[in-house]
């Protein structure tokens, strides 16, 4: 059984550019869920998708969207970067929307 | 609202000393709270979970925590450190609001374990 993957590693972007994470869930999955981890912070939510549809995001804009496909693997955008958007973006899985989170190895957006 | 605070940004141990990271949570009902560990530039792996059934849960790697209504606290503890156990620690508790199970991270507690 595979864990959760995410790509690419990292990423460097300029100010205003848009960029796409992308996601796959562990087998069996169909829950997942995104942070942003700023540097020295601890994770921040920034919505969880289940079944395809989104089912809650934390205090974070609109420019930040995402996609959950029917293999349940996920896509985090953000468009207009900004220099904060900086940070480690990772996301977790889950067997359902109660069930223990287990998280991927991130994906380090840097932009300039 | 619920949220959890780590009351050790830093700790520091000797190899083969005892760990005790430490963690309170606030919330108005039964909590689920967790520990994770970030190894540096990695993902966080879960070490163990508390969901009511024990008060004492046993984790990988030679961690437990102990729950403790009394004190709203959730310890991490090891009885003996090794190199290997330098991380950054995060205590979490699952939230649900309006039908969404998000975590709150704690602010973390790095772990220096000295040879």
């Amino acid at each position: 059984e595979t864990g959760v993957t995410q790509s690419p590693t990292h990423l460097i972007k300029t100010r205003g550019q848009q960029v796409t994470l992308r996601c796959s869930s562990q087998s069996g999955h169909n829950t997942v869920s995104w942070y942003q981890q700023a540097l020295g912070q601890g994770p921040q939510f920034i919505f969880q998708y289940y079944r395809e549809e989104e089912n809650g995001r934390g205090n974070f804009p609109p420019r930040f969207s995402g996609l959950q496909f029917p293999n349940y693997s996920s896509e985090l955008n953000v468009n207009a970067l900004e220099l904060d958007d900086s940070a480690l973006y990772l996301c977790a899985s889950s067997r359902d929307m109660k069930e223990t989170q287990y998280f991927g190895p991130g994906t380090r957006l840097l932009v300039l | 609202a619920q949220s959890v605070t780590q009351l050790d940004s830093h700790v520091s141990v000797s190899e083969g000393t005892p760990v005790l990271l430490r963690c309170n949570y606030s919330s108005s009902y039964s909590p689920s709270l967790f520990w994770y560990v970030q190894h540096p530039n990695k993902g966080l792996q879960l070490l163990l979970k508390y969901t009511s059934a024990a008060t004492l849960v046993k984790g990988i790697n030679g961690f437990e925590a102990e729950f403790k209504k009394s004190e709203t606290s959730f310890h991490l503890t090891k009885p003996s450190a090794h190199m290997s156990d330098a991380a950054e620690y995060f205590c979490v508790v699952s939230v649900s609001t309006s039908g969404t199970y998000k975590y709150i991270f704690g602010t973390g507690t790095r772990l220096k374990v000295l040879a």
